[in-house]
């Protein structure tokens, strides 16, 4: 079956450096591979999709990759802030193509 | 949330009762979803229904019902099968967009 792995629960940085967070995924080939962040208490909030047939997608201080052949997304956030920090979930549609399925999220905490 | 409202924000149920999550959506979108997500364990599938009157079980639908019978609501039902429901539920519609709007979700607790 299929099933998506962020590699890392927490991920602690400073103020300023560069977050890189993997989400890998096997026994599938996603058209599309999407970002979410979640605060505390919150829903998570839809941050970026990056198609098959792109190699890195970005907005803002955000960059996401997507190598189909490593079957691997890199999320990375430039000059990291303290209100960068929250979870960040990776998602792919399931296999029917009817709905999301979800990593388990990596926590990210930036300090100052 | 962008359309979607979840109630009540807070929930908490007796041994052996039902109680009944609300999801409520004004922007006309056909597919909802909700989801069940515990510490440690991410966001796992409930039910969805992609149109009125329809709705598929998704991966840990057991102790869970639904209905679609208006486009807007989407109601999820915790039922007394339901062995350990305390957890943070979230509701989701497709957005005309690429992503999904989620709500702001409702914490039961099993009291």
């Amino acid at each position: 079956s299929q099933k998506i792995e962020q590699n890392s629960e927490a991920l602690n940085i400073q103020e300023g450096k560069t977050a890189t967070l993997t989400c890998n995924y096997t026994n599938y080939s996603p058209a599309y591979l999407q970002w979410y962040r979640q605060d505390p208490g919150r829903g998570p909030v839809f941050l970026l999709l990056i198609r098959e047939n792109e190699k890195e997608k970005r907005k803002e201080r955000l960059k996401v990759t997507f190598d189909t052949t490593l079957k691997q997304s890199l999320f990375h956030i430039t000059a990291s802030q303290p209100a960068d920090s929250a979870t960040y979930l990776c998602a792919l549609r399931n296999q029917a193509g009817t709905a999301l399925i979800f990593g388990k999220g990596t926590t990210l905490s930036v300090s100052s | 949330d962008g359309g979607i409202t979840q109630s009540p924000k807070y929930l908490f149920r007796k041994e052996g009762q039902n109680v009944t999550l609300s999801c409520e959506q004004n922007l006309n979108h056909d597919a909802m979803y909700w989801y069940r997500q515990d510490p440690g364990q991410g966001l796992r599938l409930i039910y969805y229904s992609q149109i009125v009157n329809d709705f598929q079980k998704g991966d840990i639908a057991e102790g869970y019902s639904v209905s679609r019978e208006k486009k807007e609501s989407f109601p999820l039902t915790v039922t007394s099968a339901q062995k350990n429901p305390t957890a943070f539920y979230l509701c989701a519609i497709k957005d005309r967009g690429p992503g999904y709007t989620f709500g702001s979700g409702t914490r039961l607790t099993v009291v």
